[in-house]
């Protein structure tokens, strides 16, 4: 099965802008692996970002932002708030296998 | 408004089994694929399996291969995880979710002797 990686952690200012990645084992993450993000928060069940690379919630804050970077999938906070402190986790699929989440980024606003 | 709705956890011995459920609601269940997610205490989130809107196709994680099955029941609005031979490996919080948007809050599974 494939391995999905993700920055275990990263920091970013209040107000700050900061890029969160997600990239496959297979090689370039591509629209066809309908890269997914989840935000969550300590004793909270995950909740959906971002969903085929970039297509947003009406519950997802428009400071988020998803796309392809580098042969990866993407994450983009610009203006980072208090409240996005959180666990970041991306989801690709692979066809005929199903998915896989990377291990999560940890944000830390400070 | 969407709700999903885990039951069926609890704690289980090694080597036994056990049968999760996903009440679904609010929204059309049969014309959606349906996924099972867990969490391992203090870990990440690891894709389990994944059902089509119709059953017709089903796809498992390596780690839950030849153990789990995963089943809809589209006249209940209901998912099923049936999860056999468990390991204490297999201890978690498991979610159903509706993608693109909606998880439930989830059911704790303990597997210890």
């Amino acid at each position: 099965q494939a391995v999905v990686t993700q920055e275990p952690s990263l920091t970013v200012s209040p107000g700050g802008t900061v890029t969160l990645t997600c990239g496959s084992s297979t090689g370039a993450v591509t629209s066809g692996h309908y890269p997914y993000w989840f935000q969550q928060k300590p004793g909270q069940a995950p909740r959906t970002l971002i969903y085929d690379t970039s297509n947003k919630h009406s519950w997802t804050p428009a400071r988020f932002s998803g796309s392809l970077l580098g042969g990866k999938a993407a994450l983009t906070l610009s203006g980072a708030q208090p409240e996005d402190e959180a666990e970041y986790y991306c989801l690709l699929s692979y066809s005929g296998a199903g998915g896989v989440f990377g291990g999560g980024t940890k944000l830390t606003v400070l | 408004q969407v709700q999903l709705v885990e039951s069926g956890g609890g704690v289980v011995q090694p080597g036994r089994s056990l049968r999760l459920s996903c009440a679904a609601s609010g929204f059309t269940f049969s014309s959606y694929g349906m996924h099972w997610v867990r969490q391992a205490p203090g870990k990440g989130l690891e894709w389990v399996a994944v059902i089509w809107y119709d059953g017709s196709n089903k796809y498992y994680a390596d780690s839950v291969k030849g153990r789990f099955t995963i089943s809809r029941d589209n006249s209940k609005n209901t998912l099923y995880l049936q999860m056999n031979s468990l390991r204490a490996e297999d201890t978690a919080v498991y979610y159903c979710a509706s993608f693109p948007s909606s998880w439930g809050q989830g059911t704790l599974v303990t597997v210890s002797s």
